[in-house]
């Protein structure tokens, strides 16, 4: 991850559509990825985790696609609602740093009635 | 459940003054973490603890800067004397265990400093 700018990539999506928050880590050491949901004024909330050995995971109404050969990770909501609007983060864990994660720049996601 | 608890929410103070932050950790997490988010820098992890015990500091900006965690159950983070370019929402969060590395972290939802 790196540091985040003055300005965060916005994904705008209409109501029902599904989005896709994409994310690309350098480390090719990371294994173990976490997708966070932030919204105004509260804390990063977990939204869905990966281990580097699977790529493909699925939540409720989310998907996390794990790429190690492009160091390549996606978040795909589906059916998106006005509830998901916020930022999310990905997060990347070295192997053998046990918690220390490594934070994305975050994507503003925009969802329009 | 509980889950991570931040105080204050909310912080004005001029510089100079000692500001101290406390958090919480869930109840049973045998990792806490620090963490600053400014809009220039994003999130930045400041500290870690894992059994009470700082595992990792490279990240506190500088001396002013110190973090304790006496016991399980709370830990502080104190700046001193505070400048106004230590104005950021600071983040407390925990993890089941430090010497896993797939266990995510919770969050509080941050104490959101100025300093004036």
């Amino acid at each position: 991850g790196e540091s985040v700018g003055l300005h965060l990539p916005t994904l705008s999506v209409q109501e029902g559509d599904n989005s896709i928050i994409n994310c690309a880590y350098s480390n090719s050491a990371s294994d173990y990825f976490i997708w966070y949901k932030q919204e105004s004024g509260k804390g990063p909330q977990f939204i869905i985790d990966i281990r580097s050995n699977m790529d493909k995971r699925q939540g409720q109404r989310v998907t996390v696609l794990l790429n190690k050969t492009v160091k390549h990770l996606s978040l795909q909501i589906a059916a998106t609602q006005p509830g998901d609007s916020a930022v999310y983060f990905c997060a990347e864990n070295e192997s053998g740093t046990a918690s220390k994660l490594t934070f994305g720049t975050g994507t503003r996601l925009q969802v329009t009635l | 459940d509980a889950g991570v608890i931040q105080s204050p929410r909310h912080e004005v103070t001029e510089m100079g003054q000692e500001v101290t932050l406390r958090c919480k950790p869930i109840s049973g997490h045998n990792s806490l973490f620090w963490y600053r988010q400014t809009m220039m820098r994003g999130l930045e992890l400041l500290i870690y603890f894992n059994n009470n015990v700082p595992i990792d500091d490279s990240g506190m900006p500088e001396d002013r800067f110190s973090a304790k965690m006496p016991n399980a159950s709370f830990s502080t983070l104190k700046i001193q004397p505070s400048e106004p370019r230590d104005s950021a929402v600071y983040f407390c969060a925990s993890s089941p265990s430090g010497s896993r590395a797939d266990q995510p972290q919770h969050f509080g939802d941050g104490t959101r400093l100025s300093i004036l």
